[in-house]
């Protein structure tokens, strides 16, 4: 079974610019979470997504954004891109919502994200 | 303020020397403390899950503990493919969502 896949693997982007990042889960997986991984930060959750809605959300600002497509591919979109904003974004699928509380997810490789 | 703590930041094991690695927390109410293993260039990969204080959970050399206050990783006799970052993940949550709070890790290192 194949695993998740995230598109692209690097990206440079200048600050202003807008950036989508796109996930696709592991087949029959329904739920997909985003991750904004840092050195300073460490983990961050964004936003999860189920059966194309959003289901949770965490704190950033409105510069983040995300869909989910009925075929559970998801993308992330960030606008007016800043420095802040170099991170890992990774992505992570679950089969149902009970396996995401339960904390079984997989991770995609991530997107490495650099702003200049 | 919500926090989880992992200490060391760092750890260099000979191969075959036992060891744990801490995971303090401070939550206003626990639903869950996560485990996740990740190697370089990877995502995390899913480990163990304690709900309780009391719990225990194992899989291969690793073994899992959960306490009020902290959860302990037991690696013992490891082999050098034990290295990575483990990070612990506590869910804070009431309701139907979550609200993950990650560690910053502790990069293992075995050394043959």
């Amino acid at each position: 079974k194949a695993g998740v896949t995230q598109t692209p693997r690097y990206l440079i982007k200048t600050r202003g610019q807008q950036v989508t990042l796109s996930c696709s889960p592991i087949s029959g997986h329904r739920s997909v979470s985003w991750y904004q991984q840092t050195p300073g930060q460490g983990l961050q959750f964004l936003f999860e997504y189920f059966s194309e809605t959003q289901r949770n959300k965490g704190n950033f600002p409105g510069r983040f954004s995300g869909r989910q497509f009925s075929n559970s591919r998801s993308e992330m979109n960030v606008s007016t891109l800043e420095l802040g904003d170099s991170a890992l974004y990774l992505c992570a699928s679950s089969p149902r919502r009970q396996e995401v509380l339960a904390g079984t997810q997989y991770f995609g490789p991530g997107t490495r994200l650099l702003v200049l | 303020e919500d926090q989880v703590t992992q200490s060391p930041e760092a750890l260099r094991l000979q191969e075959g020397e036992s060891s744990s690695l801490n995971c303090s927390y401070t939550v206003s109410g626990l639903r869950g403390l996560f485990w996740y293993r990740q190697d370089p260039g990877k995502g995390p990969e899913f480990l163990f899950t304690l709900y309780s204080a009391g719990e225990e959970k194992e899989k291969e050399r690793l073994k899992a503990t959960l306490t009020k206050k902290e959860s302990f990783l037991h690696i013992t006799a490891p082999k050098p493919e034990d290295s990575a970052t483990y990070l612990c993940a506590v869910d804070r949550a009431r309701d139907s969502n979550y609200q993950l709070i990650w560690g910053a890790g502790t990069k293992l290192i075995i050394k043959p």
